[in-house]
């Protein structure tokens, strides 16, 4: 049971390139979530999806978009990377709408943008 | 009124000692209140929650104190270890929610 899968674990990227980073579930669980973590700002939430073909905007979505063809896929994309995005991402999945519901994360991709 | 306010940033204990985290919050709809802990390189884990209608929750040396009429609620790591050293985020949540309120961290050494 792989959990919440994360690929890549590293990414190094120019201004102004793309990318797209996946995050693979096997939990069969509704909802899925970006993060992402810099020093001293916490985990702040990006895009997520309450299930399959949707999505919504986090804290911070300026930059980002994101795609849930699959329900077990969540794809995060950057179109024009910037420094700005160097960061830590994290991909969270849980089962349902329920607050009391237990997050489980993946192992995180550490993004550079030079 | 849908933050959630962590104190300290970092936190150093010596092996033995106790580990105090504080977190607090204004939304009253909050029902639900997580810690998840993070070592480096991994992402977040549950460690410990809480419900409103309960003041106390203890599972080992974690034990969560919740304070209704204050609006806050703590971690306290007791006989605190090198292996607890990791980030430690609060988190809230309200009935049926799409998401959780992160806390900003706190990242805790503790050395021997």
């Amino acid at each position: 049971n792989a959990g919440v899968t994360q690929t890549p674990k590293f990414r190094v990227l120019k201004t102004g390139q793309s990318m797209t980073l996946l995050c693979a579930q096997d939990m069969n669980h509704e909802y899925m979530y970006w993060y992402r973590q810099d020093p001293g700002m916490g985990l702040r939430l990006i895009h997520y999806s309450v299930g399959e073909g949707t999505t919504a905007k986090g804290e911070v979505p300026d930059g980002y978009n994101v795609s849930r063809l699959k329900k077990q896929n969540f794809l995060l994309g950057l179109e024009s990377a910037a420094p700005s995005q160097t960061s830590v991402y994290f991909c969270a999945s849980r089962r349902s709408d329920r607050g009391r519901e237990k997050l489980f994360f993946g192992s995180g991709t550490q993004l550079s943008v030079l | 009124q849908q933050q959630v306010k962590q104190s300290p940033q970092s936190l150093i204990v010596q092996k033995g000692g106790i580990s105090i985290i504080n977190c607090a919050y204004e939304n009253t709809a909050f029902d639900y209140f997580p810690w998840y802990q993070q070592f480096p390189g991994k992402g977040p884990a549950l460690l410990i929650a809480i419900r409103p209608d309960v003041s106390e929750k203890k599972e080992g040396r974690f034990t969560i104190s919740f304070n209704k009429s204050a609006k806050q609620f703590s971690l306290h790591i007791m006989d605190s270890q090198p292996g607890d050293s990791a980030t430690y985020f609060c988190a809230a949540s309200i009935p049926l929610a799409d998401k959780l309120i992160f806390g900003t961290g706190t990242r805790l050494q503790v050395f021997p």
